[in-house]
């Protein structure tokens, strides 16, 4: 079936660089792409979303970038922190019942 | 509020055994999902259910039932647990109606571990 994926299982950056995690998507039908952070023993946490008709989002130190061209999604996290650690998944939906069909995850480790 | 909630935390059971997950939400979402979530995986969604008194199946079905009496609460129940079963379980919730750009966000419970020996 449709599927969502990475293509990096792991980032590694140092505190304060900018990271980017990446997501190739295959449902061009998908309506829309969220962006989870699972930090660990605990359940996904909403990041930030974005529309298929929209290519840009911005949030608080958070921008997602939507390609539809090429099927790919980008999350961009600025002047990363140490709390910023943790898996980070992206998701899409907007087909039936507001089911989301998630990707593998990043791990994403800030070193200080 | 509370949000979503998952009974128990952790729970290991023997090849055979049964068991029911509890899940639930104060959030008045008409719809409710179960994931297992395996290592190196995302999450794979087991059931759902649209609304009261409704489920359906997700992505890997098999060896589980669900139900859903009442609006606020989604069980998942293994009749008879096998190894292949050992995962982390997420229940999540969402709106009916969207949000303003037509999102439904998924709300995660904490996740229950389920060892089967």
């Amino acid at each position: 079936g449709e599927s969502v994926g990475l293509h990096l299982p792991t980032l590694s950056v140092q505190e304060g660089d900018n990271s980017i995690i990446n997501c190739a998507y295959s449902n061009s039908a998908s309506d829309y792409f969220i962006w989870y952070k699972q930090e660990s023993g605990k359940g996904p946490q909403f990041i930030i979303d974005i529309r298929s008709n929209m290519d840009k989002r911005q949030g608080q130190r958070v921008t997602v970038l939507l390609n539809k061209t090429v099927k790919h999604l980008s999350l961009q996290i600025a002047a990363t922190q140490p709390g910023d650690s943790a898996v980070y998944f992206c998701a899409e939906g907007g087909t039936s019942y507001g089911k989301l069909t998630f990707g593998q995850g990043t791990i994403l480790t800030v070193h200080p | 509020n509370a949000g979503v909630t998952q009974t128990p935390k952790f729970r290991v059971l023997k090849t055979g055994q049964s068991m029911t997950l509890l899940c639930a939400q104060d959030m008045n979402h008409e719809y409710m999902y179960w994931y297992r979530q395996d290592p190196g995986m995302g999450l794979r969604l087991i059931h759902y259910s649209v609304g009261e008194g409704t489920t359906a199946k997700g992505e890997v079905p098999d060896g589980y039932n669900v139900s859903r009496l009442k609006k606020q609460n989604f069980l998942l129940g293994l009749e008879s647990a096998a190894p292949s079963q050992t995962s982390v379980y997420f229940c999540a919730s969402s709106y009916v109606g969207s949000r303003s750009n037509n999102i439904r966000e998924q709300f995660f419970g904490p996740g229950t571990r389920l060892t089967v020996l």
